[in-house]
C-alpha cells in the first residue's frame, strides 16, 4: 500500500538555523498539507497546498514558514529562522479525491 | 473557526471492556468527522470516518456515532485489547477547497490486560 513517507525522521538544528523538511506523498495525491504537533499536544494544522499555491493556512504559519514542491515528487517545509517553540514532530499528509488524510511518520525536530 | 473539544483525556479499562470518547464540535457545517489513532511516536492513523448524512458506522469492534443537532459524535471500542492502548484524536472539517480537520487534544487510551 503507498505511503506518505518523510525524511529526515529526526532534525537537531540551533536556534536561529534555517530546516528543510522533507515529504513524499502519494503519487497520485492532489492536495499536500502540514501538519505540527508539539509534544503531548494535539495535531494543529499549518498549511494546505493544491495546484502548486496555497490554498489554506493557519495564523501559526507566519513568514517564517515556506512551503514548496520542487518536482513532481517532493513536497518541502522551510522554517527560516528557527525558533526553541519551533521544537515539535512536523507531519506531511496528502489526500486524492476524497476526504481521508493520510499521515507520514512524521519529523522530530528539536531547536537548541 | 471550527472548535473540537475531546473528553476524557485519559480513559483506563480492563481488557474486555468498552471504551467510549465523547466529542463535540461548533462549526454546523462540519460534515465530516474522522478518527486517528496514534501509538508513541508513530503517525496518526486513520480508523473510522463518519459523514454527516450518516448516525451510525460500525467496523468490527469499532463504531461511531454521529448526532448533528447537538454536534457531537462519539467513538466506541467493543471487547477492547491491550494494542488498542493509543492516543484517539476525534476531528471535524468541511470541504472549503479541501478537508482540513480541526483535531481534539487527544484522549490516552490505556487497555490493563
Amino acid at each position: 500500500e503507498p505511503e506518505v513517507t518523510q525524511t529526515p525522521s529526526h532534525q537537531v538544528t540551533q536556534m536561529g538555523q534555517e530546516v528543510i523538511l522533507r515529504c513524499v506523498p502519494i503519487s497520485n495525491h492532489l492536495y499536500f498539507y502540514w501538519y505540527r504537533q508539539i509534544l503531548g499536544q494535539k495535531v494543529e494544522f499549518l498549511v494546505s497546498f493544491y495546484n502548486n499555491e496555497i490554498s489554506e493556512k493557519s495564523e501559526i504559519f507566519d513568514d517564517q514558514f515556506s512551503v514548496e514542491r520542487p518536482d513532481g515528487s517532493n513536497f518541502t517545509l522551510k522554517i527560516r529562522s528557527t525558533k526553541l517553540e519551533d521544537s515539535a514532530m512536523y507531519f506531511c499528509a496528502s489526500t486524492g479525491l476524497g476526504e481521508t488524510q493520510y499521515f507520514g511518520p512524521g519529523t522530530r525536530l528539536l531547536v537548541l | 473557526g471550527e472548535n473540537v473539544e475531546q473528553h476524557p483525556s485519559t480513559l483506563s479499562v480492563q481488557e474486555g471492556d468498552s471504551a467510549v470518547i465523547k466529542c463535540t464540535y461548533s462549526d454546523s457545517a462540519s460534515n465530516y468527522f474522522p478518527w486517528y489513532k496514534q501509538e508513541l511516536g508513530k503517525r496518526p492513523q486513520l480508523i473510522i470516518d463518519i459523514r454527516s448524512n450518516v448516525g451510525e458506522k460500525k467496523d468490527q469492534r469499532i463504531a461511531v456515532t454521529l448526532n448533528k443537532t447537538a454536534k457531537h459524535f462519539s467513538l466506541h471500542i467493543t471487547e477492547t485489547q491491550p494494542e488498542d492502548s493509543a492516543v484517539y484524536f476525534c476531528a471535524a472539517s468541511s470541504r472549503g477547497g479541501s478537508y482540513i480537520p480541526t483535531f481534539g487534544r487527544g484522549t490516552s487510551l490505556i487497555v490493563h490486560p
